[in-house]
């Protein structure tokens, strides 16, 4: 079992709906959690982090973390065709340990 | 340029040479990591270190591949008698860790290898 799982996708979405981006982790003591954004051709960029149970929003984008079931998901309202990337979700074991990515989903925003 | 550096943006090499990559943080951070991804595929974690010591070792690594960082500064990632499976982009990123469990990684544009 991988430590991070994604659904690779492709998700396609239409201009303004809500894109919802799910990631599972196998480590029960993982501690901390992140989304990065990955456009075609370029380099991860950190969009949002989450470390309690519950959502967290920011903007146009809320994170949300189930700890009981080891699920982290990425809400995305008002999808934009800018919002088009590969998102990828990224666990921290424990304080100081190393991030670990999954493989990454991608998400098509048609207009 | 302020961002993490990476060099060189493209490398290819014939099966069987050796290949050193660098990558300069950004001054002040304090840990770099050094991450494999291929196409399709999310960074795979390689190695990472805080200041000049190497903390883990991913251990789907070959001995082929070997990081350092010395004085906490730069590091290089070499790998040798390079197999033609060893073609990617090689992420570097790097942070500043004050302890705590949040920690914003920073990533270089990378350098593609290609191993003919």
């Amino acid at each position: 079992q991988k430590e991070v799982e994604q659904n690779s996708g492709p998700l396609s979405v239409p201009e303004g709906a809500i894109a919802s981006l799910n990631c599972t982790y196998s480590d029960r003591g993982s501690q901390s959690f992140f989304w990065y954004r990955q456009y075609s051709g370029k380099s991860p960029e950190l969009i949002m982090s989450i470390y309690s149970n519950g959502d967290k929003e920011d903007g146009r984008f809320t994170a949300q973390l189930n700890k009981a079931s080891q699920y982290v998901s990425l809400l995305i309202r008002d999808s934009q065709p800018s919002d088009s990337a590969t998102y990828l979700c990224a666990v921290k074991l424990y304080e100081g340990g190393k991030l670990i990515f999954g493989q990454g989903t991608e998400l098509s925003v048609k207009p | 340029d302020t961002g993490v550096s990476q060099n060189p943006r493209h490398k290819i090499t014939k099966r069987g040479q050796n290949v050193t990559f660098r990558c300069d943080p950004i001054s002040e951070h304090n840990r770099l990591y050094w991450y494999r991804q291929t196409l399709g595929q999310g960074p795979e974690f390689l190695t990472y270190f805080q200041n000049e010591a190497q903390l883990e070792k991913s251990r789907l690594l070959s001995d082929r591949f070997s990081a350092e960082r010395p004085k906490g500064s730069f590091s290089t990632l070499e790998i040798q008698r390079t197999e033609q499976g060893d073609s990617a982009m090689y992420l570097c990123a790097s942070s500043f860790l004050t302890g705590g469990t949040n920690e914003k990684l920073f990533f270089g544009s990378g350098t593609q290898l290609s191993v003919l």
